[in-house]
Formats: C-alpha cells, structure tokens, sequence
C-alpha cells in the first residue's frame, strides 16, 4: 500500500479482556517494528521482524504482550488480560533494510483500558 | 534511561524565528534520525545524517552531528505554525543495530 495502515486507529476496552491490533506495512518493507507510546512520552520500543528471521522481542514488556508477522507483511500485536497501564498508542513502522533507513509509521492504534 | 535524549523539553517561539534542539546520547550509533510527530499520533520521518556525516540540509532544516560529543542538532529555520508538532531524535547502534532508540521529543509550538 502507499502506507503503513493500522486499525482499529481507537480502541477502548475492559480490563482483563484481550485485544489484538492490526499493522499492515508498505509493500515491499521487509522490516516491521512494533513501540508504544504513553501521552507526553517517548516511544519505547516492543517488538521487531524482519525477513524470515527470529523476531527480536526483547521490548515485550510482559508474557501478556505477543505479535506475529505472517507471510512476512501483515503483523498483529496481541494483548492478553488487559490492564490500565496498558493504556497507550501503538505505532507500527516499516522500513526497508532495518534502521539503514528512516521509518514509515503508521497512524498509530489508541488503546484505553478501563 | 533513554539514549537519545533531546533538550529542551519545550520550546515557545514567534513565527519567523528560528527553532533549535538538541539531542544528546550514550553509545556509538550508525547513525541518527529526526522525526517530528503531529498530535500524538504517527510519526514523520524528517532527515537522517551518519555517524561519518557532520551536517546535513533539507530545505528549512539543518542538522548536525558531532560524535566526539556525542551530540546532535536539529535547527529549524524561518519557523511556521504548521511546525507546531515534537520532534524527536532516534539512534541506531553502531554494532549490529538492528532497531532505532528514541528520545522523550521536544514539544515545539511556533506562535503566529
């Protein structure tokens, strides 16, 4: 596609549920990063592919955070027994070589846990 | 703590003036990235410069790279309102790096 797209772009839940946010990035982008930004903060980095490699997930902040890639385009972000602090933006970016070049984000998926 | 770290926090400036900021890390980098991001929402990519690199130009933005000091910065020039947005500088590793670390950002609003 022209860009990363992510959905849903809002998402408000109940704590203890599960979610599961979509990215899809450019054609062709054979890296794809996962961060999460909480309001007025930085972004901390969650999850990383690319190609056929292991995914780096040492960002993963708990066994309650998981994400796949398949096919090697589209990725979901999978959050299981949701909690408040879980709260946040996901921003999902691809790039074509890893971090040779700059980033392609998407929108960003607004996550509220209440 | 974060490695890239931008200072200042805010800035608040009149439109026409220029905007300057700077962001400071902690280990050797491949290179290093600006974005700047618009309602908290996706980021932009704005101009990237390598560790080999020592200034760089893309229209009203100058950057520059001193590695001895482990240092860069983003200057806007003539700023705008449509400027108003964070900026945020972003690191890759000079080892085998293989994801960019980002700062806090710089809260910029540019006043008509």
């Amino acid at each position: 596609g022209a860009g990363v797209s992510q959905s849903p772009s809002n998402k408000v839940t109940e704590k203890g549920k599960d979610v599961e946010l979509r990215c899809d990035p450019i054609s062709g982008h054979t890296a794809l990063y996962w961060y999460r930004q909480s309001l007025g903060q930085g972004l901390e980095f969650l999850i990383y592919f690319q190609g056929n490699s292991a995914p780096d997930k040492s960002g993963l902040p708990s066994d309650r955070f998981s994400a796949e890639r398949t096919g090697g385009s589209v990725s979901t972000l999978t959050i299981q027994r949701t909690q408040q602090e879980d709260s946040a933006v996901y921003l999902c970016a691809s790039s074509l070589e890893m971090t040779a070049y700059g980033y392609t984000f998407g929108s960003g998926t607004r996550l509220t846990v209440v | 703590s974060q490695q890239g770290e931008e200072d200042p926090q805010a800035l608040s400036i009149q439109e026409g003036e220029n905007a300057t900021m700077n962001c400071s890390y902690k280990t050797s980098i491949n290179n290093l990235q600006w974005y700047r991001q618009n309602s908290g929402r996706g980021l932009v990519h704005l101009i990237l410069i390598r560790s080999n690199e020592r200034e760089k130009h893309s229209g009203r933005l100058r950057v520059t790279l001193d590695t001895s000091k482990k240092s860069s910065s983003l200057l806007i020039t003539a700023s705008r309102a449509a400027d108003t947005a964070s900026y945020f500088c972003a690191t890759a590793p000079g080892a085998a790096g293989n994801k960019l670390t980002f700062g806090g950002g710089t809260r910029v609003l540019v006043k008509p």
